[in-house]
């Protein structure tokens, strides 16, 4: 799986927008990007996914740029609740043996007040 | 749908004593996941079984890690005998099939060796 690269730590105030981004420059064409999150003391949960296109559901947004190097999840609204951890993670989609999910280092991001 | 449930949360053990942590997964869900995680860093996959069988178990520590899903529902992982370095937080996770994008965790055992 290709590595990714995120900032240790951003800070967001809330009520505004959160953009977390990540680096994959030797992302495949057949790689996802996910992203999962990790409230304390709690297991990771999943956010989002997408391959090229930009995704959206309840919790955030995805955008992949358009050489899929990199990408940036938004999450539009931060609140208190939404300080975490944040992994950004390629995986190549599909039922193969070995194909789990490869956790770095995540951005840990502090709303604030 | 009740999540993936784990047991003890927090266990408190002396070095070289053996401790052994249970999940139960999400009703259904056939490949399960043991994670561990260090203080500070990410989750570091230890074992992912389908169904009851061993699909990758590379990076389990195999001199005294185990691990095993008998009937393909429950799973334990444990430890013998344990060294300082194996304080860490344990997560199981479970997923409906291999490779699917959405793994369910549950909460963890955060396990001390002192």
């Amino acid at each position: 799986d290709a590595k990714t690269t995120q900032p240790t730590s951003m800070d967001c105030a809330e009520g505004r927008a959160a953009n977390l981004p990540c680096n994959h420059s030797t992302i495949s064409g057949n790689e996802y990007v996910y992203w999962y999150r990790q409230i304390h003391s709690q297991g990771p949960q999943y956010i989002i996914h997408g391959l090229k296109n930009n995704e959206t559901n309840e919790m955030a947004s995805l955008i992949i740029t358009e050489d899929r190097k990199s990408s940036t999840l938004i999450l539009p609204h931060a609140t208190l609740r939404d300080t975490a951890v944040y992994y950004c993670i390629v995986r190549v989609a599909g039922g193969n043996a070995g194909n789990m999910l490869t956790f770095g280092g995540g951005t840990r991001l502090m709303v604030k007040p | 749908e009740a999540g993936v449930a784990q047991s003890p949360r927090y266990k408190i053990i002396e070095k070289r004593q053996s401790v052994a942590f249970w999940c139960n997964p999400i009703s259904g869900h056939a490949t399960l996941y043991w994670y561990q995680q260090i203080l500070g860093q990410g989750p570091k996959l230890l074992i992912q079984f389908q169904n009851n069988g061993v699909v990758d178990d590379s990076q389990l520590p195999k001199d005294r890690f185990s691990a095993e899903r008998l009937k393909g529902v429950d799973s334990t992982l444990k430890i013998q005998p344990a060294k300082l370095e194996d304080s860490a937080v344990y997560l199981c996770a479970s997923s409906l099939i291999m490779g699917s994008y959405g793994y369910t965790f549950g909460s963890g055992t955060r396990l001390t060796v002192v």
